[in-house]
């Protein structure tokens, strides 16, 4: 069955740089699009990127100047990174499968960014 | 960027009771995605394309509009059904939701 998770350090200190994968199964990465979303404690959604199947990324603007999106299809893993995080980075990370929607999320990634 | 505009921003609703939330946006998108989401839990696809329920998802809820202006409506709400809801666009990039719908059982 298809499957999403997360992984990440969970506390990163500010002006350092967030790594997070995504491990997917249950599908390819060269079939389908995976995206980042992230969600500040009690807050909304935001998304922050995608990676294409294709290979292509794109990025909300926003966080473009910092967000690096990549991935290993060997691995089935996708990758995120994101430099100089402030305390308003601190939120729960997901990455989720698009098809016609996003039909599949991991069960997201707490990340705290503190000193 | 494409401004989604939720309302309300919360709301209760007795069992039985018909809900209808609105979602405007600041440009015309073809379509309207709606994504429920519980307390400590991922988000969840609830309906697609302005009117497709996502698999599961019971057919008291319906979705409808165009252009700017979309509703999430459930016919007759039930406990389970107190959750946020979140409107959805990706007729351009960035990608962006609404800031949610939080609905209660009253």
């Amino acid at each position: 069955q298809v499957q999403l998770k997360e992984s990440g350090p969970g506390l990163v200190q500010p002006s350092q740089t967030l790594s997070l994968t995504c491990t997917v199964s249950g599908f390819s990465l060269t079939s389908y699009n995976v995206h980042w979303v992230r969600q500040p404690p009690g807050k909304g959604l935001e998304w922050m990127g995608r990676m294409r199947y294709n290979g292509d990324t794109s990025y909300n603007s926003a966080l473009k100047s910092r967000l690096s999106i990549s991935r290993d299809t060997s691995k089935n893993q996708v990758f995120l990174k994101m430099n100089s995080l402030q305390t308003d980075d601190t939120g729960t990370y997901y990455c989720t499968r698009s098809g016609w929607y996003f039909d599949f999320w991991g069960p997201g990634t707490m990340v705290t960014v503190s000193s | 960027e494409i401004v989604l505009t939720q309302s309300p921003t919360t709301m209760a609703a007795s069992p039985g009771e018909k809900v209808t939330i609105t979602c405007r946006a600041s440009s015309s998108v073809s379509y309207m995605y709606w994504y429920q989401q519980k307390s400590g839990a991922s988000p969840k696809p609830w309906i697609y394309e302005t009117s497709k329920l996502a698999s599961g998802v019971p057919d008291r809820f319906s979705g409808s509009g165009s252009g700017t202006s979309y509703s999430f409506t459930i016919s007759s709400m039930e406990t389970e059904d107190a959750a946020t809801y979140y409107c959805h666009q990706w007729s351009s990039t960035p990608l962006t939701f609404g800031s949610g719908t939080k609905l209660e059982i009253k």
